[in-house]
């Protein structure tokens, strides 16, 4: 069985430091996905960012990247220079090397407020 | 419309009642997904489908049934549902690729009510 763990329920943050969301995972398989996605109090799950288990190099998107670190099983997502905007839940998760089509497993969140 | 959506975005209702939840996605993707949010608690994973075939229920009690036509669209029907019930309920669509390597992409939610 697959596990995420998300150890930080909360952080206040000053706009444009960057900040670091913590994600610890667990599982068995030796091919995986793991991915951030943020949810702003609309509720729509917004898809930021992808790491594959077998991926030599970091993932980065735009201010968005992960910092992937295989032997201690994290995979922490850096905001950098963060804005009013980044204000949501953000949400780990992984998926498994099943045949397709597999359910995300996720964290609990974490509840980034960025303060002016 | 572009990406996945989801109606009703609100739905109040009371226990005897039957109601749907339908989702669509533009995407072209093939395979679909029904997730429940409950307050405090992470996403759980509810139906997968896989090229309109049920691939995984999750557990989940019989008062939640759903239904996939076609590839586009997916529905969860709710019938005598319970307080404990009330969510947001999450659509999701993805390519269906194998290895870990498939992303999901999630409409708004509908957030249920059971009163």
């Amino acid at each position: 069985a697959q596990k995420i763990t998300q150890t930080q329920p909360g952080m206040f943050v000053q706009e444009k430091e960057a900040v670091t969301l913590d994600c610890t995972y667990d599982t068995s398989d030796q091919s995986y996905g793991l991915f951030w996605y943020k949810q702003p109090s609309s509720g729509e799950m917004i898809f930021l960012i992808y790491q594959g288990s077998y991926d030599e190099q970091n993932a980065t998107e735009g201010r968005y990247s992960l910092n992937f670190q295989k032997a201690r099983k994290s995979a922490n997502l850096v905001i950098s220079a963060s804005q009013l905007g980044d204000s949501a839940m953000y949400f780990c998760a992984m998926t498994y090397s099943g045949g397709g089509a597999d359910g995300l497993t996720f964290g609990k969140g974490t509840h980034l407020i960025i303060q002016p | 419309e572009t990406g996945v959506t989801q109606t009703p975005r609100h739905l109040v209702m009371g226990m005897t009642n039957k109601k749907s939840l339908k989702c669509e996605q533009h995407l072209g993707h093939n395979a679909m997904y029904w997730y429940k949010q409950s307050a405090k608690k992470p996403l759980e994973l509810m139906f997968v489908y896989n090229f309109k075939e049920q691939t995984e229920n999750n557990s989940v009690p019989s008062r939640f049934s759903p239904e996939c036509p076609n590839s586009s669209h997916l529905f969860l029907h709710l019938h005598t549902l319970q307080p404990e019930d009330s969510a947001l309920y999450l659509c999701a669509s993805s390519r269906g690729l194998a290895g870990g390597r498939d992303t999901q992409y999630f409409g708004p939610g509908t957030r249920l009510t059971v009163l």
